[in-house]
Parts: structure tokens; sequence; C-alpha cells
């Protein structure tokens, strides 16, 4: 069964600076998309970035970015230029290619942005 | 863009109660969605999966007859929580997939639903 770690249960970075938000999964499939949700306090499910596995190139969508290393099963998330409106729960997820497109969470990670 | 409504928002009732949760596609047809259950300061776990004019496809060890799914049309899919009880309580979120079979679809979700049943 495919399984997604998030190590991290909380995390604290300061405004405009970086900060690396990791997550871990494990499958045997070799097509799957991993995607990184954000949820704030309204928890609303939003979707900050994804990825397809068969691409080498790592996705980036503004500030956000991943860090994708398919034979160690890693996908981090680097914020940039953290902005308050970035506190909130991410959630890494990882779903198998294809037409079910089942969602399988993390645990999530609470990032916190200090002004 | 693709907007996915849940309603209502919030719910409190007694136990013994059943409970209706709506989810809606607003602009797109919705030939799967999802059911999720998070529990505070927890994960979204998957309850199950709606596919317009079919059964639903329970996850294990989610409670077919306690969990309704209906997903009479394509722009909504209803989960009715029946004889529901203090450990029901939870929050329930809805997310349709775009475009029933494509691949790189991604889920659209619904704001979700708080039920507290007293």
């Amino acid at each position: 069964a495919q399984t997604v770690t998030q190590s991290q249960p909380e995390m604290s970075v300061q405004e405009a600076e970086t900060v690396t938000l990791s997550c871990t999964y494990d499958t045997s499939e070799s097509d799957y998309y991993l995607f990184w949700y954000k949820q704030p306090p309204s928890r609303q499910m939003i979707l900050v970035i994804r990825q397809e596995a068969y691409k080498q190139q790592n996705a980036t969508e503004n500030r956000f970015s991943v860090n994708f290393q398919k034979a160690a099963k890693s996908f981090s998330l680097k914020i940039s230029d953290s902005q308050l409106g970035d506190a909130a729960m991410y959630f890494c997820a990882y779903a198998r290619g294809g037409a079910t497109n089942k969602l399988i969470f993390g645990t999530g990670t609470l990032l916190a942005v200090q002004p | 863009g693709a907007v996915v409504s849940q309603h209502p928002s919030r719910v409190i009732c007694k136990s013994g109660t059943s409970v209706k949760i709506e989810c809606r596609s607003l602009d797109f047809q919705a030939t799967t969605m999802f059911w999720y259950r998070q529990f505070p300061k927890q994960s979204l776990m998957l309850m199950a999966t709606s596919n317009e004019g079919s059964k639903a496809t329970y996850e294990q060890g989610v409670e077919k007859d306690k969990f309704l799914i209906n997903h009479a049309s394509l722009t909504l899919s209803t989960l009715t929580v029946t004889s529901a009880h203090p450990e029901d309580s939870s929050f329930y979120i809805c997310s349709a997939l775009f475009g029933g079979l494509k691949r790189d679809q991604p889920q659209h979700f619904g704001d979700g639903t708080r039920l507290s049943i007293l």
C-alpha cells in the first residue's frame, strides 16, 4: 500500500525568509502524481503545486517549488519570500496515475509565519 | 475557475438524527466525487469514491449503511450520515474531479462541513 510521511508536525519561518517542508512516500507504482495542498484556518483545501512522476523537472509555481527526488521517494516543498498568508497546514499527497485520482494524504505540517 | 460548493457548512444536531451533506460542482460536470473525513489536527481520510450513476466505492473500515452516498447527477453528490452519534462528529470534505477520466486533473475541494452531534 502507498503511504505518505511528513516528519515535521510544525515549522516556523520569518516573513520574507525561505522554508522547506519535507515529505517522503512509499510506492511500488511507476506512474503517479504528487501534490502539496494548503489548508488555512478556513479549512478549504487549496492546491499549491503538483508533480508528475514521469517528469524529471521540478515543478514551480511562483514562490513555491518542489525538490522531487524519485529514487529517494522524496518530495519537499520550498516556500520562498514567505508571507503571513502562507501560514496554514500543508499536506503532501499522492495519487496513482490514471482515472481514479484517489488521494492519499500525509499527516500535515503546520507552518507559522513570524512577522 | 472550477468551484465546488458544499452545504451546509456547519450542522449541530441531536444523537440519532440523520444528516445530509451536499456537494455540488458549480461550473463543471463531475463524474467522480470523493468524500473525506478529517478529525481535529489530523489528516484527511478518504471515506468513499462517488461515481455518477453507480454505487459508491467505500474504503476499508467505512460503514456503507452508516454513510450513504448518492451521486444522482453530474453536479451533485450527497453524503447522509444515518442515525448519527457523537463519535460521528467530525469535519467532512468533498472534492470533485473535473472532466471524468482525463489524466492530470486535480481535485477541487469544497469548503467542508463541520458536523457536531450532541
